[in-house]
């Protein structure tokens, strides 16, 4: 398995909290993007990086920001949690045009 | 704006039988794709990819066929078993920065 660790693994917080989540990654891959999976939506991307302190906006970048100070880790921040932010949320590595590998999941419930 | 459209939430084959997922894209600058297979509670994991220098890759029982004129590419399972009952998510590279988008996905289902 690619050493792709996400924490925590769930978390309750409520509306109007900043939250962050964290993506740690072994394997020094280049790129790392976060998505979240909801249903009848499936993954759509939230941000992803493309190197250290180089980031760019996906499909559903609203009310998320992300930094990446150092090769490994990826920090997905929510600045004011949403209820319409409760959802799954899945860290992911890869190398130029090879298969990403996904962490295991966060699940967020703002209540 | 979906780029990445898997029209069928739905799939159900029986044990032994061919199941066909297929996957429309839009964007004509995608040069490579990959199908995952997801497990509840699990994150995806990689089944099969192909480039859009290719038109077909196989792998053991999965095949994958892309059809760049159509921008329609399929996954091909045979046979079906009951463990590969999972939703199964089409993806695409867009070129440049290896941003990756995602399908909606498809549930299958393979009963006995």
């Amino acid at each position: 398995d690619a050493g792709i660790t996400q924490s925590p693994r769930h978390k309750v917080t409520e509306t109007g909290t900043p939250v962050t989540l964290r993506c740690h990654q072994t394997e020094n891959h280049r790129y790392m993007y976060w998505y979240r999976q909801d249903p009848g939506h499936g993954l759509r991307l939230i941000h992803y990086s493309y190197g250290v302190k180089d980031t760019d906006k996906g499909e559903v970048s609203d009310g998320y920001s992300v930094s990446r100070s150092k090769t490994e880790d990826f920090l997905l921040t929510l600045e004011s949690a949403t209820s319409s932010q409760t959802s799954v949320y899945f860290c992911a590595i890869s190398e130029e045009n090879t298969e990403a590998f996904f962490g295991q999941g966060t699940r967020l419930t703002v209540v | 704006d979906q780029q990445v459209k898997q029209n069928s939430p739905s799939l159900s084959v029986q044990e032994g039988r061919i199941s066909i997922l297929n996957c429309d894209y839009t964007n004509s600058m995608f040069d490579y794709f990959l199908w995952y297979k997801k497990y509840p509670a699990e994150g995806p994991t990689f089944l099969i990819s192909i480039s859009s220098i290719k038109d077909k890759n196989e792998d053991g029982r999965f095949t994958v066929f892309l059809n760049k004129s159509a921008k329609h590419l399929s996954l091909h399972i045979v046979p079906s078993q009951p463990g590969d009952s999972a939703v199964y998510f089409c993806a695409a590279f867009s070129g440049g920065y290896n941003k990756l988008i995602f399908g909606a996905g498809t549930r299958l289902a393979v009963h006995p």
